[in-house]
């Protein structure tokens, strides 16, 4: 089993829709959780950390839940420029085993 | 935009030969760190570096060294490349290890082996 899974997509949503990507970790010792964002044929940039209360941020929201180990992604009305690669990030218990999913491509389309 | 640059950006190279990437940063941060992303691997730790000299081994660091001898510039050098060594390989920063920091990459540079 991979150390962080998501589902590679892609997601193809209208602009102005509600979606979501979950990402699942093995490692219950993971202590802090990231999701990045990715245009195409760019670098990661953070997009968002993930706390155990949940946080928000605009049209985005995640989610963390630690008794099945997922982390979630919730971006709300859509836009075009949402289109991009959503990579979920787990910091295990030592600060540098970071692990990066493979990415769920998200594209919103007119 | 966090003041990192790799180089080349592109290259092109013959199985067999030595190739040297190169990652700058205007950020003084501690930690740098080197990347390769596959498609279906996502991002892979290949080596980083907690201080001048300072180096250790990722997931991913057979046929691959390193160097650091200044804060601000951080090495990566493919011994003898190889095709497997195929990637997009990326730069990252980060001002501490700990485990609530944001990383900052470059833009990236395109190895093809041949």
């Amino acid at each position: 089993r991979k150390e962080v899974e998501q589902d590679p997509g892609p997601f193809n949503v209208p602009e102005g829709a509600t979606v979501a990507f979950n990402c699942t970790y093995s490692n219950s010792a993971s202590q802090s959780f990231f999701w990045y964002r990715q245009d195409c044929r760019k670098e990661p940039k953070l997009l968002m950390s993930v706390y155990s209360s949940g946080n928000e941020d605009g049209r985005f929201t995640a989610q963390l839940n630690r008794a099945s180990q997922y982390i979630s992604l919730l971006i709300r009305d859509s836009k075009l420029s949402d289109s991009a690669t959503y990579l979920c990030v787990v910091n295990m218990s030592s600060r540098l085993k970071v692990t990066f999913g493979t990415g769920t491509k998200l594209q919103v389309i007119p | 935009d966090a003041g990192i640059t790799q180089s080349p950006r592109h290259k092109v190279t013959e199985t067999g030969t030595p190739v040297t990437l190169r990652c700058h940063q205007t950020e003084n941060h501690r930690y740098m760190y080197w990347y390769r992303q596959d498609p279906g691997h996502g991002l892979r730790l290949i080596h980083y570096s907690y201080g001048v000299k300072d180096t250790d081994k990722g997931e991913v660091s057979d046929g691959y060294s390193v160097s650091r001898s200044k804060t601000e510039d951080f090495l990566l050098t493919l011994e003898s490349a190889t095709s497997s060594q195929t990637s997009v390989y990326f730069c990252a920063i980060s001002e501490s290890g700990g485990q609530n920091t944001e990383a900052f990459f470059g833009q990236g540079t395109r190895l093809t082996v041949v």
